[in-house]
């Protein structure tokens, strides 16, 4: 499978426990996006990599929340402290850029439960 | 005003006739349009990129997009029950080219 891999896909934690989610993007693409899905809502955008250089956060990244890219190939996203509102659909993209045109492709989510 | 809107559905269509999945955008996005199709309990599938005014066909989706009006819209011909999911409009910022923002989704379904 050539596509965008992440692991693991589902998780069932605890309130106030930490939890890693690891996104493989595909293999040629240099761009790494990681976003946090709702039920009834479109994805939104969390936070994204350019090789290892992460390039922008957004403010629903709280300082609970971590992302690395430490050799501008695999990512890992951390949570700290879990709360019940962090149960979402947590969903990574990776691009390659060509010209001014740049396609995201989905990875399968990682579905994360707070208890 | 949300950067992307979308009417939430559900959009009920019968297999064979045309669907129609309308979204509008504000000032601050711009440049890319996507439509994505997502199935329950699945991730995004990219279906269409846009990137200039006018239609945009591939196999039984065309995409339009009318910057004067600010839309972009996605018609699916011979509607089949698999085409029952999402359709989640997305495009990017002026200000972050590579940031998309997204609807809040359309549900269409396509009843036999």
């Amino acid at each position: 499978d050539t596509g965008v891999s992440q692991d693991p896909r589902h998780k069932i934690t605890k309130r106030g426990q930490n939890v890693t989610f690891r996104c493989d993007p595909i293999s040629e693409h240099n761009r790494l996006y990681w976003y946090r899905q709702t039920l009834g809502q479109g994805p939104e955008f969390l936070t994204y990599f350019q090789n290892e250089a992460q390039l922008e956060k957004s403010r629903l990244l709280s300082d609970r929340f971590s992302a690395e890219r430490p050799k501008g190939s695999f990512s890992t996203l951390e949570i700290q402290r879990t709360e019940q509102g962090d149960s979402a659909m947590y969903l990574c993209a990776s691009s390659l850029v060509s010209g001014s045109k740049e396609t995201q492709y989905f990875g399968p989510g990682t579905r994360l439960l707070v208890l | 005003q949300k950067e992307v809107e979308q009417n939430s559905g559900p959009l009920s269509v019968p297999e064979g006739a045309i669907a129609s999945l309308n979204c509008t955008y504000s000032d601050r996005v711009s440049q890319s349009f996507f439509w994505y199709r997502q199935y329950s309990g699945k991730s995004p599938e990219l279906i269409m990129s846009i990137y200039s005014n006018g239609d945009k066909e591939d196999g039984r989706f065309t995409a339009q997009l009318n910057k004067a009006s600010q839309y972009v819209s996605l018609l699916i011909r011979d509607s089949q029950p698999s085409d029952s999911a999402t359709y989640l409009c997305a495009a990017t910022r002026y200000s972050s080219a590579s940031k998309i923002i997204f609807g809040s989704g359309t549900r269409l379904s396509i009843r036999p």
